[in-house]
């Protein structure tokens, strides 16, 4: 069974960091992209971040690029979202996701809420 | 890159049928796109990717009450013999070679 669990969300004053992880379990881990999608309280989802199989490409939306970084270790199964200079508009749920080829996001985690503020 | 568009809302009676629009932008009908069901409080789930023939693949799971179709730029989700947890919120998906893109979503309420 597909599992994603993220961890290491809470509460952080803008302008701080937090990262953020996801263990995965069920699959065979780097054979897949992988992303980041985030949903603000009451709000829609948006896509935050990819990155490729190996972790040598990542892309990001523009709302986050320069100050969130993507990345994995496949010998561990893990993904990261390191996230600096935060401000009240990151305030969300986080969620990673599994990329299926041609296919969309197949595999959601549960989530992790990250709330920005003073 | 690609825009999705679709309603916010759309409800219909308990055992009923409802066929939610995916609306793809100019340029861009011919894309595959996958839709989500997110039920209140829950995580998204992936439902099936719709291609522009009007094939559709569901994910493992996905009651046979939920089914796909295309027409142009649109791409539709058809859920036959609504339950009350169909009761959720729906998004569309697409993607292309460095980013994803969502549709803002159609609440759908059983009556």
């Amino acid at each position: 069974e597909v599992q994603l669990l993220e961890s290491g969300g809470g509460l952080v004053q803008p302008g701080g960091s937090l990262r953020l992880s996801c263990a995965a379990s069920g699959f065979t881990f780097s054979s897949y992209v992988m992303s980041w999608v985030r949903q603000a309280p009451g709000r829609g989802l948006e896509w935050v971040s990819s990155i490729t199989e190996s972790g040598g490409t990542t892309y990001y939306a523009d709302s986050v690029k320069g100050r969130f970084t993507m990345s994995r270790d496949n010998s561990r199964n893990t993904l990261d979202l390191q996230m600096i200079s935060l401000r009240a508009e990151d305030t969300s749920v986080y969620y990673c996701a599994t990329v299926l080829y041609n296919s969309g996001l197949g595999y959601w985690g549960q989530g992790a809420l990250v709330a920005v503020s003073s | 890159q690609p825009v999705l568009t679709q309603s916010s809302s759309a409800s219909a009676s308990l055992g009923s049928s409802v066929k939610l629009t995916c609306t793809l932008s100019s340029g861009h009908s011919n894309y595959i796109i996958a839709w989500h069901q997110q039920q209140p409080g829950k995580a998204p789930r992936y439902l099936m990717k719709v291609e522009s023939s009007g094939n559709y693949n569901k994910g493992s799971g996905v009651p046979d009450r939920f089914s796909g179709s295309s027409s142009g730029a649109d791409r539709y989700l058809t859920i036959s013999k609504l339950q009350s947890e169909d009761e959720a919120d729906y998004y569309c998906e697409t993607w292309d070679s460095k980013t994803r893109v969502f549709g803002g979503g159609t609440k759908v309420t059983v009556l």
